[in-house]
């Protein structure tokens, strides 16, 4: 099967740094995505990893490391808007299904 | 990318009736289309694919019969809620998805949030 671990709470500054952090198990997975989501309104994407190492899109980045089952979305320049969830998901090999973490809820503080 | 649209954003319905919900890909022609479910602060549940033409599939646990998906068209998917209950309220979401493997990404929609009295 397939299961994803994201710590369920982050709190952070205005201006400031945040790393969200993702174990996974898996049989087999194609890459790692990660997708935001205000309250009440629909997952955005906002970033996939299918090779290891470090991707990055404007203030976002994501990481991941097949070796250690691990991956993360790093937020930098806080902004108050960036309080949302934010949920890591795989791309099972085996069923092509997107399988998604409980998801994050990060709250920017000013 | 693509824009998905979904129809209602709220429903409230008393418990014992059926509600229809629609999901429509505006600029993506979908052969299929996903069906999750979320609870407050929880995550996304998928429940089903939605194949244009053919019978969905359900994913383990979910109720064919409850929740009958009609996926006529390329643009089109509707779930319907037969004989609502209050554990049926929760935040339905439909998705789209372009590409193929492996870098095939998956738009949502809006989402629907249902609340049966």
């Amino acid at each position: 099967g397939q299961s994803l671990e994201q710590p369920s709470e982050v709190t952070a500054v205005e201006g400031a740094i945040v790393q969200i952090n993702c174990t996974y198990q898996t049989s087999g997975f194609y890459g790692l995505s990660w997708y935001q989501q205000h309250d009440g309104g629909a997952p955005t994407f906002l970033s996939y990893n299918a090779l290891d190492g470090l991707e990055e899109t404007g203030r976002f980045s994501s990481f991941l490391s097949r070796s250690d089952s691990y991956g993360y979305l790093l937020l930098q320049e806080l902004q108050m808007k960036d309080s949302a969830s934010y949920f890591c998901a795989l791309r099972a090999s085996n069923t092509g299904k997107l399988i998604f973490g409980q998801g994050t809820t990060l709250q920017v503080k000013p | 990318g693509a824009v998905v649209s979904q129809h209602p954003s709220r429903v409230i319905c008393k418990s014992g009736t059926s509600v229809k919900i629609e999901c429509r890909s505006l600029d993506f022609q979908a052969t299929t289309m996903f069906w999750y479910r979320q609870f407050p602060k929880k995550s996304l549940m998928l429940m089903a694919t939605s194949n244009e033409g053919s019978k969905a599939t359900y994913e383990q646990g979910v109720e064919k019969d409850k929740f009958l998906i009609n996926h006529a068209s390329l643009t089109l998917s509707t779930l319907t809620v037969t004989s609502a209950h209050p554990e049926d309220s929760s935040f339905y979401i439909c998705s789209v998805e372009t590409g193929g493997p492996p870098h095939n990404e998956q738009f949502f929609g809006p989402g629907t949030r249902l609340t049966v009295l």
